[in-house]
């Protein structure tokens, strides 16, 4: 069975400072990746995913995500984050085979102070 | 504007209660799931939906039943409520079950 594990239960930033969000999956086969954003009192959004190809995924509001296959992770980065990224995030995976619907992590909030 | 629709946005429900939350999309998405989010314990899945006419079971289906008589409808049904049933539930759906999902606005439910 596919489980993922986001390592960081709460982040808390700085303005400008860097981020990164750490996401780790096991399933021994093909994989398909995501991350997912939710805004305070709003359903989940796409942030960006990882089928095949360059492991170095580019989302939406200048975040990326490294699928990196020998450690079965998938971690978000941000060079420079915002107050309005304040949010919580989650990190999803299915098996791209077998057609199973998404698991995701339990998540990870960040909050930004401006 | 095209997407999925939930209803109620919320509700208090009477423990003991029989209750059906809505689903409907307008994307003739094939994929269609429910999902339960916790606090401290992220989405987890109920139910799915591959094509219409056949639903799954997902990680935590006791309680609860779906049905799919058609592409655009997902409604999950709680028999008889539990106070451990509250909680928000987000309908998602997506094109083939390997793509990324749409998820509704959610559904806050609160049984007393």
């Amino acid at each position: 069975a596919q489980s993922v594990s986001q390592h960081n239960h709460h982040v808390i930033l700085s303005e400008a400072a860097s981020l990164e969000l750490g996401c780790n999956y096991s399933y021994g086969g093909t994989v398909n990746l995501f991350w997912y954003v939710q805004y305070p009192g709003q359903h989940l959004q796409l942030l960006l995913k990882y089928f095949s190809g360059d492991p170095l995924v580019k989302g939406i509001k200048g975040f990326e995500a490294e699928f990196i296959k020998s450690k079965f992770s998938f971690n978000l980065r941000k060079p420079s984050v915002q107050w309005s990224d304040t949010a919580e995030y989650f990190c999803a995976v299915n098996a791209r085979q077998a057609g199973t619907a998404l698991i995701f992590g339990k998540g990870t909030t960040l909050s930004v102070s401006s | 504007i095209a997407g999925i629709t939930q209803a109620p946005t919320s509700q208090i429900l009477a423990a003991g209660r029989r209750m059906t939350l809505r689903c409907t999309q307008d994307m003739r998405h094939n994929a269609m799931y429910w999902y339960r989010q916790d606090l401290g314990l992220g989405l987890r899945l109920i139910h799915y939906s591959n094509t219409a006419g056949t639903t799954g079971k997902g990680e935590v289906p006791d309680g609860y039943s779906v049905s799919r008589a058609n592409t655009d409808d997902f409604p999950l049904t709680l028999a008889s409520a539990v106070p451990s049933q509250t909680s928000v539930y987000f309908c998602a759906s997506s094109p083939e079950a390997n793509y990324g999902y749409t998820f509704g606005s959610g559904t806050r439910l609160t049984v007393v």
